[in-house]
């Protein structure tokens, strides 16, 4: 079945404590992105990358890091969370071809809460 | 930036009713328009992605329109049913050369169909 899959799906955590969400998808996809969505304010997106080693900042990047070493895999790491990261966190992907295959395929989300 | 608005915000309607859900954008330039459908505390399921040379898009029960020029995109959905019950979040992708993949979301219309 062709899906996103992120993981842990909930996670509370305390501040400053390192974690990383991950996120893989088996669709063959060069693009995928971190959103994160939040009461009255919406999907924000975090980062993005288009391929392998390529990754750019989206509109809210602040406090986040990402890597993209496999085409597969889009971890969001927080080195340092804070109370403002608590939000829930939604991992996408997509083919870059023509069409259809724009279509973008998000992950089940992670609801992560910072103490 | 690209602004997207969706009217109502809140929607409900008894079963069996036909009805529109309306997304509104500032900037026409876009390459094409996508209409997910998110349960709560669940993820984000595509449901109909429009090409920006495309009027409208069918499947089912839904019927997405796309008035570019007007910068407005409607989701038809006939014989409502208490299952779709959801919220309904329009996003749009701006033109390839302008901003690559990143999907800016309206807030979402929150429909209830009672039985």
């Amino acid at each position: 079945e062709a899906q996103v899959t992120q993981n842990p799906r909930y996670l509370i955590t305390v501040t400053g404590k390192k974690l990383t969400v991950t996120c893989s998808q088996n669709m063959n996809h060069e693009y995928m992105s971190w959103y994160r969505q939040d009461p009255g304010l919406g999907l924000r997106q975090i980062y993005y990358s288009m391929n392998v080693e390529v990754t750019d900042k989206g509109d809210v990047p602040e406090g986040y890091k990402v890597s993209r070493k496999e085409k597969r895999n889009f971890p969001l790491i927080l080195e340092s969370p804070s109370p403002n990261q608590t939000s829930l966190y939604f991992c996408a992907s997509s083919s870059t071809g023509q069409g259809r295959y724009n279509e973008q395929f998000f992950g089940p989300g992670t609801r992560l809460t910072v103490l | 930036k690209q602004e997207v608005t969706q009217i109502p915000a809140a929607l409900s309607v008894p079963e069996g009713e036909n009805l529109v859900l309306n997304c509104s954008f500032t900037d026409s330039a876009i390459y094409n328009l996508q209409w997910f459908r998110q349960d709560p505390g669940k993820g984000l399921t595509s449901l109909l992605l429009i090409q920006s040379s495309q009027r409208e898009q069918t499947s089912g029960r839904l019927n997405a329109s796309l008035d570019k020029s007007s910068g407005r995109s409607t989701l038809y959905i006939a014989a409502s049913q208490p299952g779709d019950s959801a919220t309904y979040l329009c996003a749009v992708r701006l033109s390839f050369v302008n901003s690559g993949y990143e999907l800016n979301f309206g807030k979402g219309t929150s429909l209830l169909v009672t039985p």
